[in-house]
């Protein structure tokens, strides 16, 4: 069973497409995120989301949208996409964002390489 | 602003040793910090979580502490495996209610 899932799995693209990262968690959690993980390995939050509240990372350009269909499912739409978006991007999830001892699981991730 | 550093970047030791990670961050006002581990190719895998209150946490061979008013944690992983060869991230969930990530320390172990 997997409990954190990412599709696709690679993405290649040319520049100005639109595209979109689809995440799906089976853990019955309250709290998605979206990381992004450049080429020097630095992983760097973008959002998290329930179903109460957007965090956005300030430094995340408008061109990233999170979309949530229900709560157990958080896409990544990006828009105009620029050579600099080449990446691996990860979804997790966690119980809640609390104070305390929330564990957050993450997908395979996904490989975007924009030409 | 929360900055979060591990050291060494790579290290590489003989089968059956112990070893220690380390990870500093600037901020002491945390909620949490977390050691996860990355595997080549693949997603993050959560090891060990601390809570601000408590002073480590073990799981089998892997002993995590954290010092909070000093802003380090250490990762003692005993009698390393090949298995245990990763990327091994630390990360601090601070007043952002956001994870704050290291860049990393790359563990190989030789056989």
């Amino acid at each position: 069973d997997t409990a954190v899932s990412q599709t696709p799995k690679y993405l290649v693209t040319q520049m100005g497409n639109d595209k979109s990262i689809k995440c799906e968690q089976n853990l019955g959690h309250d709290t998605m995120y979206w990381y992004k993980q450049d080429s020097k390995k630095f992983l760097k939050i973008m959002f998290s989301y329930n179903n109460k509240e957007l965090i956005i990372n300030e430094t995340v350009p408008n061109r990233f949208s999170p979309k949530s269909p229900d709560k157990a499912h958080l896409n990544l739409h990006i828009n105009s996409l620029e050579l600099g978006d080449s990446a691996v991007y990860f979804c997790a999830s966690s119980k809640a964002v609390s104070e305390g001892g929330d564990t957050q699981y993450f997908g395979p991730g996904t490989r975007l390489t924009v030409l | 602003k929360q900055e979060v550093t591990q050291i060494p970047a790579a290290l590489s030791v003989p089968e059956g040793e112990n070893l220690v990670l380390n990870c500093s961050f600037t901020d002491s006002a945390i909620y949490n910090l977390q050691w996860f581990r990355q595997d080549p190719g693949k997603g993050l895998t959560s090891l060990l979580l601390i809570q601000s209150s408590q002073r480590e946490q073990t799981s089998g061979r892997l002993n995590a502490s954290l010092d909070k008013s000093s802003g380090r944690s250490t990762l003692y992983i005993a009698a390393s495996q090949p298995g245990d060869s990763a990327t091994y991230l630390c990360a601090v969930k601070g007043s952002a209610r956001q994870l704050t990530f290291g860049s990393g320390t790359q563990l190989t172990v030789l056989p």
